[in-house]
């Protein structure tokens, strides 16, 4: 079966520009996950999803990143007045359930920020 | 200092080599997972574990609870196995995962 999308896989923008990162997790996944890469470091945590609702969203950098997922599926990281530190491959993942199920990922957005 | 240390961090090799990576964390965990990432990739996960040792074809993976330690090792390592690998933890009575830094393998032919 298909495994979690992303799109797009490459987004170049302009500092103070807003940005829209979609998530397509795998069909029946009821958690999932966004996570940011630096380059040459391991990803971060942002924030995750059980259902339509924010489970933890403690990994935010700041109130410039918003995560929604209305219907329990797709979800999108929305980023406001985007900065040159937001640059990094942008993560999604999406399990079964929480609590220990397996994390499956997607290929990623690669986001940079001119 | 990070909760999840990889070691080494870079790691060369030769084809046909037995290859080691090692991890320790810091903290509390209900599971620790090895994922394989290419370049340009995604990540793959490779294994989830809370105890003991698995194996999946030429890879293995154990764990040291006590010591909160895992290492990952590569038997009859290939060009193809090279790769960044990335161990994550699962902290207690949390559902995200902390990663490291990865360790980056290269085996040459």
């Amino acid at each position: 079966g298909a495994g979690v999308s992303q799109t797009p896989s490459n987004k170049v923008t302009e500092k103070g520009k807003y940005v829209e990162l979609r998530c397509d997790p795998i069909s029946g996944h009821t958690a999932l996950y966004w996570y940011r890469q630096s380059l040459g470091q391991g990803p971060e945590f942002l924030i995750y999803f059980q259902g339509t609702g924010a489970a933890d969203d403690s990994g935010l950098p700041n109130d410039r990143f918003f995560a929604v997922r209305p219907e329990g599926s797709v979800s999108t990281l929305k980023i406001q007045r985007t900065e040159r530190g937001d640059s990094a491959v942008y993560l999604c993942a999406s399990s079964l359930w929480t609590s220990g199920g397996e994390q499956f990922f997607g290929p990623g957005t690669r986001l940079t920020v001119l | 200092k990070n909760e999840v240390e990889q070691s080494p961090q870079n790691l060369t090799a030769q084809e046909g080599e037995f290859i080691t990576i090692n991890c320790s964390y810091s903290v509390g965990i209900s599971a620790l997972h090895w994922l394989q990432q290419h370049p340009g990739g995604g990540i793959v996960s490779l294994f989830m574990l809370s105890s003991g040792k698995k194996k999946h074809g030429r890879l293995i993976a154990t764990i040291n609870i006590q010591e909160k330690h895992s290492s990952l090792h590569i038997t009859a390592s290939h060009p193809r196995d090279s790769a960044v690998y990335i161990c994550a933890v699962r902290w207690q009575d949390t559902d995200k995962l902390i990663f490291g830094t990865g360790t980056r393998l290269q085996v040459f032919p």
